[in-house]
């Protein structure tokens, strides 16, 4: 089955761009997802990419797809505090399920 | 606009003691899915709806687990005879029928097993 898997801690100083890598299995995934979670709270979608696209952008977004390598990142631009949080990966894993990583700890620091 | 509800948000139990969670999806979306959180983990796929039909469980749902959606609208997850394993988050998710398939999730029922 599908397996996702991220590294799990990035520390950046505010200001500065932040860029999360994410590597999954299967290359059938049809859409590839980013959520963020903060403290207590549930998951939020940040942005989703269709597989035959090799980049979107969306604010201080850009995401970045090598189907080939299947590797998946998501760069934050001007990265703030209130950007602190966990970041998390998601491939469609058949009957319309997400197969998520184990998630990435953004700490953001002045 | 109201998201996907669930509750309880909290639930202190005993270990052996049944916990029942609920969730009201986004009323237009006919898929509900709920998922298992642990500490440090990303969530973990449990079991899928389709309006009423549950059409995938996980191995991770064992016999103690069960998931209902009676009418294809809120859905319930039971857990009997809880045990301390049991603790974690669990998320509750719905999706409409579009084709970019993402789901949109709850603030989560966070179970605590003592």
């Amino acid at each position: 089955g599908e397996d996702v898997e991220q590294s799990l801690f990035l520390s950046v100083r505010e200001g500065d761009s932040s860029v999360i890598n994410c590597t999954y299995t299967d290359s059938s995934s049809t859409y590839l997802y980013w959520y963020k979670q903060e403290p207590g709270a549930g998951l939020q979608l940040l942005t989703y990419i269709f597989s035959n696209m090799d980049m979107k952008q969306d604010q201080r977004l850009t995401v970045l797809l090598n189907k080939k390598d299947k590797h998946l990142s998501l760069r934050i631009a001007d990265t703030q505090t209130g950007d602190s949080a966990i970041y998390f990966c998601a491939a469609s894993g058949g009957y319309n399920k997400l197969i998520f990583g184990a998630g990435t700890r953004l700490a953001v620091h002045p | 606009d109201t998201g996907v509800s669930q509750n309880p948000r909290h639930k202190i139990t005993k270990r052996g003691q049944n916990v029942t969670f609920r969730c009201d999806p986004i009323s237009e979306h006919n898929r509900l899915y709920w998922y298992r959180q642990t500490l440090g983990q990303g969530p973990e796929f449990l079991t899928y709806f389709q309006n009423e039909a549950q059409l995938e469980k996980s191995r991770l749902l064992s016999d103690r687990f069960s998931a209902e959606r009676p009418k294809g609208s809120f859905s319930t997850l039971e857990i009997q005879r809880t045990e301390q394993g049991d603790s974690a988050m669990y998320l509750c998710a719905s999706r409409g029928t579009g084709n970019t398939g993402e789901l949109f999730f709850g603030e989560g029922s966070r179970l605590t097993v003592l």
